[in-house]
């Protein structure tokens, strides 16, 4: 099975701060890499696919890059309403999530 | 609009069954791979399952293999999942999502989940 590891487990920041998540896999999956946003008591959202790609109606200060087993997901100028927790997905083989990288105030 | 509604949570005791529901409505179901994603309490996301209505092709996550059963029914547009001998740590929120399209679980609408708990 293929293992995903997202770092920090928790970041704190500031509202204009420019964040990096990182997400690694345990084994080459391509670009099949999606990153999704969860508030408390909500479904997840997806925000990026394909490792690059921003799903319609995201907004542009979203970002993703890598390949292989390398992963980041980049929020440019962080806004209030990004104050969540986020998640990285493969679907190369099965499917295994991260387990999760908490974003709060600073 | 793309909306998927699960149903069939509750509480049973380890060892038991629960049939979990997801009606789909807003787009072609027979065209997408769907799934079942589960999160335990205060937990992160475990995919569980993903089924194909076309090619009814399945796949599960070892957690849960031998013991769950996803399944179609696409004249209902719906979704199941059959779980079998239930253990404490399936205790979570189930979410049915569908799959973007030409993907097999990396999903663009998600349900708002159904409670299943575990307990004596």
């Amino acid at each position: 099975d293929i293992q995903m590891t997202q770092s920090p487990s928790t970041l704190s920041a500031s509202v204009g701060d420019r964040v990096t998540i990182t997400c690694r896999a345990s084994q080459t999956i391509s670009s099949w890499l999606a990153w999704y946003q969860q508030k408390p008591g909500k479904a997840p959202k997806l925000l990026i696919y394909k490792a690059s790609s921003l799903e319609s109606g995201v907004p542009s200060r979203f970002s993703g890059s890598g390949s292989g087993t390398e992963f980041t997901l980049t929020i440019s100028s962080l806004q209030p309403d990004d104050f969540a927790t986020y998640y990285c997905q493969q679907y190369s083989s099965s499917s295994t999530f991260g387990q999760g990288t908490e974003v709060e105030i600073k | 609009q793309v909306q998927l509604v699960e149903s069939g949570g509750g509480l049973v005791k380890p060892g038991g069954s629960l049939r979990l529901s997801c009606a789909a409505s807003g787009f072609s179901f027979s065209d997408y791979y769907m799934n079942w994603i589960r999160q335990a309490p205060g937990k992160g996301l475990e995919w569980v399952s993903y089924t194909s209505s076309i090619t009814t092709y399945t796949n599960y996550a070892d957690s849960v293999k031998g013991r769950f059963t996803v399944s179609t029914d696409n004249a209902k547009n719906s979704l199941y999942l059959q779980m079998n001998s239930l253990r404490a740590e399936d205790t979570a929120v189930y979410y049915c999502a569908r799959a973007r399209y030409s993907s097999t679980s990396c999903s663009d609408y998600w349900g708002q989940g159904t409670l299943v708990t575990v307990s004596s």
